[in-house]
């Protein structure tokens, strides 16, 4: 069965960085895209990038233009999400997502990012 | 960018009567040379990670009930749950992926 487990999450002061790990098992990872979507506590779901099968494509939300960088190992069965300068309003529940028939048709348990001084 | 709205903001329900939540674009999500509507529908239990219902529109995800049906083109839809079940008690996102990606704000499902 499809997982996706997320780590990285953490504790912050505003400016830092942080990467965030989705390690994904139970389908042919090199086959299919990648998201990352936040959740701000108490707050609804906003889509914050993805990256193609093979690397070669991303796109990202305009608040993560210049600071966050998604990538994949596809050797490791991973992909990451690079977040740097961080802001207080970056902190959420960060969550990995498949693509497949739909843009997320599977999810992580999602991982913690506070970002407070 | 898409805007996606949705209302209402909250609807409590009956155990078994009809719940009906509605979902606009402010461009249509409709690719008319495939003519697929670029439209889905997640369910967030509380404490719980999203869960993909439906896409393009009215295309129910493999293992979801058939109480729930999705309808709709172009900049509106509507996602029913035709009986209301206490399992049912959630938060509903409609998104857009035709150009880029965005999500409604969220309609919460109660128990009347």
């Amino acid at each position: 069965q499809v997982q996706l487990v997320e780590s990285g999450g953490g504790v912050v002061q505003p400016g830092r960085s942080l990467r965030l790990s989705c390690a994904a098992s139970g389908f042919t990872f090199s086959d299919y895209g990648l998201h990352w979507v936040r959740q701000a506590p108490g707050k609804g779901l906003e889509w914050v990038a993805v990256i193609s099968y093979d690397g070669s494509k991303k796109e990202y939300a305009d608040f993560g233009k210049g600071r966050f960088t998604i990538s994949r190992d596809n050797s490791m069965n991973t992909v990451y999400l690079q977040m740097n300068s961080l802001r207080p309003e970056d902190t959420a529940v960060y969550y990995c997502a498949k693509d497949g028939s739909a843009p997320h048709d599977y999810w992580g348990q999602g991982t913690l990012v506070t970002v407070s001084p | 960018d898409i805007v996606m709205t949705q209302s209402p903001d909250s609807l409590s329900v009956s155990l078994g009567e009809r719940a009906t939540i509605n979902c606009k674009s402010s461009q249509s999500v409709l690719h008319s040379s495939k003519n697929k509507n670029y439209l889905a529908w997640y369910q967030q239990k509380p404490g719980q990670s999203p869960k993909l219902l439906i896409y393009w529109a009215s295309t129910r995800q493999s293992g979801v009930p058939d109480r729930f049906s999705g309808s709709g083109s172009g900049t509106d839809f509507t996602l029913t749950i035709s009986s209301l079940q206490a399992e049912d008690v959630a938060v509903y996102y409609c998104q857009q992926y035709y150009r880029s990606f965005t999500f409604g704000p969220g309609t919460k499902v109660a128990i009347k």
